[in-house]
């Protein structure tokens, strides 16, 4: 399957700090891009939709100014979490689909962001 | 919402097969059956989509009845490695924000020596 690269794979910053992580599609164009956030023994759960060249979707109580997404490219997508709080911890995971080649999306590693 | 019902965990013996049964009784004519399993702490891990007929590949197989409203994975010999929360996800077979995947709560299977 293609490959979907997440990076960092984990971080630890201070509390009212930013936080970039990085989504690239390894071995394909990615038109779509999905950001989850998943809590310890919960399920995923999405938090916005971005289309590359367009502003990101958001999912209902998800705070656009605080979780600022950008798909400036076709392999691309960042999130950055802006001045972090400890309830920010969590585990954040990518996905990208490509609309031409395929249907299913695939995953990154995720990344497990500890705010301190 | 999730539009499917798993159970919440399953065990299976190490080499026999594992049978995770999934409901999607409002699944809609154009919407595929997607399943996809996350081993801990790691991103989940497409395995196998359909819409109406039954599907294999390297991984699993995957059983549709004839009215679409429920289905089940099958990996045909369980190993340790496959113990992990498999997701049973509806989704639109279009692309777009139309086409992402909400998960559920998924079916824990764990697969015991």
């Amino acid at each position: 399957g293609a490959v979907v690269s997440q990076h960092p794979s984990w971080v630890i910053c201070k509390s009212g700090t930013s936080v970039k992580i990085e989504c690239r599609s390894l071995d394909f164009q990615a038109t779509t891009m999905f950001w989850y956030r998943q809590f310890p023994k919960q399920s995923l759960m999405l938090m916005a939709t971005s289309n590359e060249g367009s502003k990101a979707t958001y999912e209902q109580g998800v705070e656009k100014d605080k979780f600022l997404i950008n798909h400036a490219s076709l392999t691309l997508s960042t999130l950055t979490v802006t001045s972090a709080h400890p309830e920010d911890s969590s585990f954040y995971i990518c996905s990208a689909r490509d609309w031409q080649g395929t249907t299913e999306a695939f995953f990154g590693q995720g990344t497990r962001l500890t705010v301190v | 919402d999730a539009k499917t019902t798993q159970p919440p965990s399953m065990d299976c013996a190490e080499g026999r097969a594992a049978n995770l049964p999934c409901n999607h009784s409002t699944i809609s004519g154009n919407e595929y059956v997607y399943w996809y399993r996350q081993i801990h702490s790691q991103g989940p891990q497409y395995i196998i989509h359909g819409l109406k007929n039954n599907e294999t590949n390297e991984m699993a197989s995957l059983i549709i009845t004839e009215d679409r409203k429920s289905s089940t994975l099958i990996l045909p010999h369980a190993t340790l490695r496959d113990t992990a929360v498999y997701y049973c996800i509806v989704r639109g077979g279009y692309g777009g924000s139309q086409g992402n995947l909400i998960f559920g709560k998924g079916t824990k299977l764990s697969v015991k020596p």
